[in-house]
C-alpha cells in the first residue's frame, strides 16, 4: 500500500510568484486536507476536499486554493507569494471518519 | 490565539523510565483528541487518540489521559526507548469531526530518549 507522497520536495520562489504543490493520497482514501508548518510551529489548517468539494477551510486568505481530482490527488496552489508563506506544507489523506495520514511535506522558501 | 498548547518544548528522559507530555487546551468544543510523532524530514505519524466521552485510552506502551474539567491532556511512554525521541504533537478537533476533520496543532514537544 503506497502512502501519501508530494512533490516537490523543496522549491524556491520569490515574492509575488505563484506555486503549486501536488499531493497524491493513500490508495482508499477520498478525503485530503493541507496543513502549513511554519518554523517552531504546529501544523496549521488550511483547507479540506472531500470527493474534489471544498469541505471546511481554515484562516487563510483566498490566494490559498485547491483541487482535488476525481483519483483524490490534490493540488495546492498559491498565488502573489508573500515572505511569510516560506514554511512547510503538508498533504494528509483519510477515509471519512479515520485518523489522517500526512505526507512528508514540500518546503517552501519565499525570497 | 493559541487553542491547544503544549508549554514544554522539549523533554529528556532516561531509556526506560516513563515519558510524560502534556497538552493543554481552551476551547471546550474540542471533543476528540490525537497525538502525533514527527521525525525530521517526514510528515506526523499517528500515535494514539481518545474520545471526550473517555478519560483513558491505552496502546502498548502508550497510554493518553484526558482531563476535561481542567481541559488537559497527557501522553505517557512507559518504558521509554530511543526510537521514541521525536517531537509530539497534541492535536484537536471538534463538532463530531473526528479524526478526518480539521484538526488544531499544538507547537509540539521535543523528547529525547537518552541510552
Amino acid at each position: 500500500e503506497t502512502g501519501v507522497t508530494q512533490s516537490p520536495t523543496h522549491l524556491i520562489k520569490t515574492r509575488g510568484q505563484q506555486v503549486t504543490l501536488r499531493c497524491s493520497s493513500q490508495s482508499g482514501h477520498n478525503t485530503v486536507s493541507w496543513y502549513q508548518q511554519a518554523l517552531g510551529q504546529g501544523p496549521q489548517f488550511i483547507f479540506q476536499y472531500y470527493r474534489e468539494e471544498e469541505n471546511g477551510r481554515g484562516n487563510f486568505p483566498p490566494r490559498f486554493s485547491g483541487l482535488q481530482f476525481p483519483n483524490y490527488s490534490s493540488e495546492l496552489n498559491v498565488n502573489a507569494l508573500e515572505l511569510d508563506d516560506s514554511a512547510l506544507y503538508l498533504c494528509a489523506s483519510s477515509r471519512i471518519g479515520d485518523e489522517q495520514y500526512f505526507g512528508p511535506g514540500t518546503r517552501l522558501t519565499v525570497t | 490565539d493559541q487553542q491547544v498548547k503544549q508549554n514544554s518544548p522539549s523533554l529528556s528522559v532516561q531509556e526506560g523510565r516513563i515519558s510524560i507530555l502534556n497538552c493543554d487546551y481552551t476551547n471546550s468544543m474540542f471533543d476528540y483528541f490525537l497525538w502525533y510523532k514527527k521525525y525530521p524530514a517526514e510528515g506526523p505519524t499517528f500515535l494514539i487518540s481518545i474520545s471526550s466521552i473517555k478519560d483513558k485510552n491505552e496502546d502498548g506502551r502508550f497510554t493518553v489521559f484526558l482531563n476535561k474539567s481542567a481541559k488537559h491532556l497527557s501522553l505517557h511512554i512507559v518504558p521509554s526507548q530511543p526510537g521514541d525521541s521525536a517531537v509530539y504533537f497534541c492535536a484537536a478537533s471538534e463538532n463530531g469531526g473526528g479524526a478526518t476533520n480539521k484538526l488544531i496543532f499544538g507547537t509540539g514537544t521535543l523528547l529525547a530518549v537518552q541510552p
